[in-house]
């Protein structure tokens, strides 16, 4: 089966910085994403991974490692804004079809 | 202006009509999707087409029905809308020729079956 698991909710401090993990088990692995998705409105891309490693994109870096099936999105200086949802998702194949983990929801509080 | 648009951003209907959801996009990509999301589920695959009448379904098409007929749309159908269809349903495009065959969301359509 396919699945992919990651925290429902996290708090954190503004100024401060937050890991989101994300595992998963699926068949077949072409690359690793995560979106950001504010209350009702549409996800966003944040990152892409398909190699093991550390991708950094300014205050966002995500991290994979394919054999263990793990991802993190690491947030530094959080800012209120970042109050969000925070989706992983797989593609299996390079067919370009998205699974995606439940999100987790990132409250930032002052 | 929006590069993926949906319409309409909101709807209202009755157990038992047909509706349609459609999308629209300026970005030239091949590929697109239709999502929906539900709380505590996260999105779902309803249907997908990597190109003008290829249509392939997705985890939960029982219920639903799709068309592309330019490469710019993609619409999506409720033959008859029941309660449980109740959700925010979102499309989505990518290229396969770029790098990561990213997928950009639209803003969703909240639909709401009485």
């Amino acid at each position: 089966g396919q699945n992919i698991d990651q925290p429902t909710e996290m708090t954190a401090t503004e100024g401060a910085i937050v890991q989101i993990n994300c595992t998963y088990q699926t068949s077949g692995f072409n690359g690793l994403f995560w979106y950001q998705q504010h209350a009702g409105e549409a996800p966003t891309f944040l990152s892409y991974n398909v190699l093991d490693g550390l991708e950094e994109k300014g205050r966002f870096s995500s991290f994979l490692s394919r054999s263990k099936g793990y991802s993190y999105l690491l947030l530094k200086e959080l800012q209120m804004k970042d109050s969000a949802s925070y989706l992983c998702a797989v593609r299996g194949s390079n067919t370009g079809k998205l699974i995606f983990g439940q999100g987790t929801t990132l409250q930032v509080k002052p | 202006d929006a590069d993926v648009t949906q319409t309409p951003r909101n709807r209202i209907t009755k157990t038992g009509k047909r509706i349609m959801l459609e999308c629209s996009q300026t970005k030239g990509h091949d590929r697109m999707y239709w999502y929906r999301q539900d709380p505590g589920l996260g999105l779902r695959l309803i249907y997908y087409s990597f190109d003008v009448k290829d249509i392939n379904k997705g985890e939960i098409s029982d219920g639903y029905s799709v068309s592309r007929q330019a490469q710019a749309k993609f619409s999506l159908s409720l033959e008859s809308a029941i309660p449980n269809q109740t959700a925010l349903y979102f499309c989505a495009t990518s290229d396969h020729r770029t790098g990561g065959n990213i997928q950009y969301f639209g803003a969703g359509t909240r639909l709401s079956v009485l």
